[in-house]
C-alpha cells in the first residue's frame, strides 16, 4: 500500500491552524497513525487508529478519516510543533509509510 | 518508564557488516514484537523486519531478504540488528520501535536511532 502525503511543506503561522493529508493507495479502514519527528530525534507517536491519540499528546492534536483518506489538523500551531509528520497505515503488514509533510515557521 | 537505547554510531567499509543493539527497560520485554525501520537523510521511514521476542520468530522486508538477521539476549532484554553486504545506500538512520499490536501494528515506543555510515 502506497502512503502520499501533501503538501510536502506546509509554512504556517505560530498560532495558525495546519491541515495536513495522507491518501493511501487502497483503504486501510481506521489502521492509519501519525508520528511527528523533530531533526536529530527519533518519531514520536502521536495518534493511532486513525483519531486516537497517544499517551501525552496536547489536544490540538487532532486525527480524522477513514478508508483512503486522511488528515492531521493541529489546532493553534506553537513553536515546538514545527517538525517533519508522517502518516503509516498498518492495514497491510508491513505497515508502509509516507513521504513525510514539513511543517515549517512562515 | 519504558525505555528502548541503541548503541552508537557506526562507520563501515562496502561489503562489511553491521550489529546495532537495542536494549530495552521498564517493561516485560517479551510481551512486545520489536521492529528494525531506517531512514535514509531527505528521505521516508522504511519498515526492514521484526521479530517476536517471546518465540524467537522474525521477518523482514524482501528488499534485505538474506542480508537482515534479528537476534535478541532475553536475559540482556536487549535485540539486535545485523546488516551485511553494506553499500553507500545503507548509509542511514536505523531504528528500534516497540509494535502493541500483533502482527500488523504501529509503533509506539522508539530507540533514538543509530546512524550507520558506509563509505570507503
Amino acid at each position: 500500500i502506497v502512503m502520499t502525503q501533501s503538501p510536502a511543506t506546509l509554512s504556517v503561522s505560530p498560532g495558525e491552524r495546519a491541515t495536513l493529508s495522507c491518501r493511501a493507495s487502497q483503504s486501510v479502514s481506521a489502521n492509519l497513525a501519525w508520528y511527528q519527528q523533530k531533526p536529530g530525534q527519533a518519531p514520536r507517536l502521536l495518534i493511532y487508529g486513525a483519531s486516537t491519540r497517544a499517551t501525552g499528546v496536547p489536544a490540538r492534536f487532532s486525527g480524522s478519516g477513514s478508508g483512503t483518506e486522511f488528515t492531521l489538523t493541529i489546532s493553534s500551531l506553537q513553536s515546538e510543533d514545527f517538525a517533519l509528520y508522517s502518516c503509516q497505515q498498518y492495514y497491510n503488514w508491513p505497515g508502509t509509510f509516507g513521504q513525510g509533510t514539513k511543517v515549517e515557521i512562515k | 518508564q519504558v525505555q528502548l537505547v541503541q548503541s552508537g554510531a557506526e562507520v563501515k567499509k562496502p561489503g562489511a557488516s553491521v550489529k546495532v543493539s537495542c536494549k530495552t527497560s521498564g517493561y516485560t520485554f517479551t510481551r512486545y514484537d520489536f521492529n528494525w525501520v531506517r531512514q535514509v537523510t531527505g528521505q521516508g521511514l522504511e519498515w526492514m523486519g521484526w521479530m517476536n521476542p517471546n518465540t524467537g520468530k522474525t521477518g523482514s522486508s524482501q528488499k534485505f531478504e538474506g542480508r537482515l538477521t534479528i537476534t535478541k539476549n532475553t536475559s540482556e532484554s536487549t535485540v539486535f540488528m545485523e546488516l551485511s553486504s553494506l553499500s553507500s545506500e545503507d548509509t542511514a538512520v536505523y531504528y528500534c520501535a516497540r509494535a502493541p499490536l500483533k502482527g500488523s501494528s504501529y509503533f509506539d515506543y522508539w530507540g533514538q536511532g543509530t546512524l550507520v555510515t558506509v563509505s570507503s
